[in-house]
């Protein structure tokens, strides 16, 4: 079945940098773009940006842009994300979520990864 | 507004009716999504394009979508339907936008 496997949960100081993975099985994975949400404690959900995983392209709010790096490797089916400079209200879990549609359809989500700043 | 507005907390007996709202002025642009994310663990797509639901969602779940306003609606409410819910629109530009999303107690 189509499964999104998450690296596990991350502790880091402000200013470090933090990369997640999010490891794709069950389908072609070249087939959906895949999205990075985050959701903070007691708050709701962020979009952090999407990854077109053929061509490696990204696009991410402007507010995340030069903090946010989306990148894959084809070959083993993984996506990331790096966020750098991190702060406090960076702590969140992290989801990777695949595109059904390339219109923000979000139908398979990982497992989520706790990343803590502190 | 860039926001998508919905009520903090919806309570239902079970076996009755529950009624999210979603409203934003960015709804007019697209199709609407659901969620429903149960505590500790990660959302689940409900209604996808306004009104459809994805294989292995129960019949109990619908949604609606006209001009600013969309609607989740839980009919027959069950225990297990007890979650968080959010709604999500998308722009090819801006990106995925999710609303504040409501808490669904079955008393």
């Amino acid at each position: 079945q189509v499964q999104l496997m998450q690296s596990g949960a991350e502790v880091r100081k402000p200013g470090a940098s933090v990369k997640v993975s999010c490891k794709a099985s069950g389908y072609t994975f070249t087939d959906n773009y895949i999205h990075w949400v985050r959701q903070a404690p007691g708050q709701g959900h962020e979009w952090m940006g999407w990854i077109n995983t053929e061509s490696g392209g990204t696009n991410s709010p402007q507010r995340h842009r030069g903090r946010v790096t989306m990148t894959r490797d084809k070959s083993i089916s993984t996506v990331y994300i790096e966020l750098s400079g991190l702060k406090s209200d960076d702590t969140a879990v992290y989801y990777c979520a695949r595109d059904r549609t390339s219109e923000g359809e979000m139908d398979v989500w990982g497992q989520g990864t706790t990343v803590t700043v502190s | 507004s860039s926001e998508l507005t919905q009520p903090l907390s919806v309570s239902v007996s079970p076996g009755q009716t529950a009624t999210i709202t979603c409203s934003g002025d960015t709804l007019t642009y697209g199709s609407v999504y659901w969620y429903q994310q149960r505590p500790g663990q990660s959302p689940v797509l409900v209604i996808f394009g306004d009104s459809h639901r994805p294989s292995g969602i129960p019949e109990r779940f619908s949604g609606l979508h006209s001009g600013d306003t969309a609607t989740l609606t839980i009919s027959g409410t069950q225990a297990r339907d007890e979650a968080d819910y959010f709604c999500q629109t998308w722009h090819s530009s801006n990106g995925a936008l999710f609303g504040t999303g409501t808490q669904v107690t079955v008393l």
